[in-house]
């Protein structure tokens, strides 16, 4: 089962922040926190990953609480090509499998 | 640099028969695993080859099995097919054992008739 819950759907307006919250309040101390991403019938796409501090790519940013149990994805201007469902995954460093939930489907509208 | 390949795209299959789909992991990538998205059950972990050598297999029947070669391409077979083993197949790669992001490929899509 997945560590993570995550909100079903999500709306955001073009060019605004995207904010996407993960709770995983049973991460133990060597798991990462992964996000990927999924358009309509692609294969996922990698995000980002941390274990504690936050982290910045070209394409989101990953805040990661203090304590751990939650994080949130940062989409800093989203656009309709970030429509898309978000997973978030909590990943032990060295197993190969990844655990998808449901995800968050977001939309991002005009 | 090209990304992960898979092979077919589409694969129309009779209920019994045998599917054999196919993935070529980004160069230098040694792992190898394979994702079953079936419609209302998502993304399910199938399997992972590591230099050759199955590290770990989802909760699955036997009868979905794979193999991985030298060069680190990687074949999953399908026995006995089933109605519902008619999905999206994903085949992601990554650069070493368990460590490292899963770049995933576009998906091979079987349909059992």
């Amino acid at each position: 089962d997945a560590k993570t819950t995550q909100p079903p759907s999500m709306d955001c307006a073009e060019g605004r922040a995207a904010n996407l919250p993960c709770n995983h309040s049973t991460i133990s101390g060597n798991e990462y926190v992964y996000w990927y991403r999924q358009i309509h019938s692609q294969g996922p796409q990698y995000i980002i990953h941390g274990l504690k501090n936050n982290e910045t790519n070209e394409m989101a940013s990953l805040i990661i609480t203090e304590d751990r149990k939650s994080s949130t994805l940062i989409l800093p201007h989203a656009t309709l090509r970030d429509t898309a469902v978000y997973y978030c995954i909590v990943r032990v460093v060295g197993e190969g499998k990844l655990i998808f939930g449901q995800g968050t489907e977001l939309s991002v509208k005009p | 640099e090209a990304g992960v390949t898979q092979s077919p795209t589409h694969l129309i299959k009779t209920r019994g028969q045998q599917a054999t789909l196919r993935c070529s992991p980004i160069s230098g990538h040694t792992s190898v695993y394979w994702y079953q998205q079936a419609l209302g059950l998502g993304l399910q972990f199938l399997l992972w080859y590591d230099e050759g050598e199955e590290r770990n297999r989802g909760n699955f029947p036997p009868r979905f099995s794979g193999r991985q070669f030298p060069n680190y391409s990687s074949e999953l077979n399908v026995n006995a097919l089933e109605l519902e083993d008619s999905a999206l197949y994903l085949c992601a790669s990554s650069l070493r054992q368990g460590t490292y992001e899963q770049y995933f490929g576009p998906g091979t899509r079987l349909t059992v008739t």
